[in-house]
């Protein structure tokens, strides 16, 4: 069965710090994979999607990037923290049909 | 471009009433459609999914949805809320490249 994995998480940084947060999937073989961000009091909005190793795409400008160094690892990184950053962060995977499968999460505070 | 609106922001309901969550999609082509369950401070739950297969969909814990056309909505219903189905609701219709495309979401609170 495919499994999805993220950590760490829970996490608090203070503004200016760097920032890795890493998603892995078991089970399947080049996944699409994709970033979310929840803002406290508000749906998700999609950050990367990745249909490939080393192919990323942005979806809206922001502090934040995105790298798959491997087929079944997404990793999304901040060289300095903004307190806008502050958020739920999830990872997704797409099987073949036409549904996304969600992390458990990593909740974000930058302090 | 594609969007979704959820129609209510707070939803309340007494436990063993009927519960709807609605859903208004914007699509220029026929889309694929999901609700997703989020309880709190977890991930999100695939609840059921609609890609132009029948119009009523059934998905987990006893919840449907029905996909109408000429109304543009697809609106999530269950006969009997549970205390533990409190949780946000999103309705979601897919992209390009699968990319998924959030309803700010409906807060379900269930009363005893």
């Amino acid at each position: 069965s495919q499994t999805i994995h993220q950590w760490p998480a829970t996490l608090v940084q203070p503004v200016g710090s760097p920032l890795s947060l890493e998603c892995t999937v078991e089970g399947t073989s080049n996944p699409n994979l994709y970033w979310y961000r929840q803002a406290a009091g508000r749906g998700l909005q999609l950050l990367f999607y990745s249909v490939g190793i080393g192919q990323i795409s942005s979806e809206v400008p922001q502090n934040l990037s995105a790298s798959r160094p491997q087929d079944r690892q997404f990793i999304l990184s901040s060289k300095k923290l903004l307190l806008s950053d502050s958020g739920f962060y999830l990872c997704a995977w797409r099987p073949l049909e036409h549904t996304q499968y969600f992390g458990p999460g990593t909740r974000l505070t930058v302090l | 471009a594609q969007s979704v609106t959820q129609l209510d922001s707070h939803v309340s309901v007494s436990e063993g009433t009927p519960v709807l969550l609605r859903c208004n999609y914007s699509s220029s082509y026929s889309p694929s459609l999901f609700w997703y369950v989020q309880h709190p401070n977890k991930g999100l739950q695939l609840l059921l999914k609609y890609t132009s297969a029948a119009t009523l969909v059934k998905g987990i814990n006893g919840f449907e949805a029905e996909f109408k056309k000429s109304e543009t909505s697809f609106h999530l219903t269950k006969p009997s809320a549970h205390m533990s189905d409190a949780a946000e609701y999103f309705c979601v219709i897919s992209g390009g490249y699968n990319k998924l495309i959030f309803g700010a979401g409906t807060r379900l609170a269930v009363h005893p």
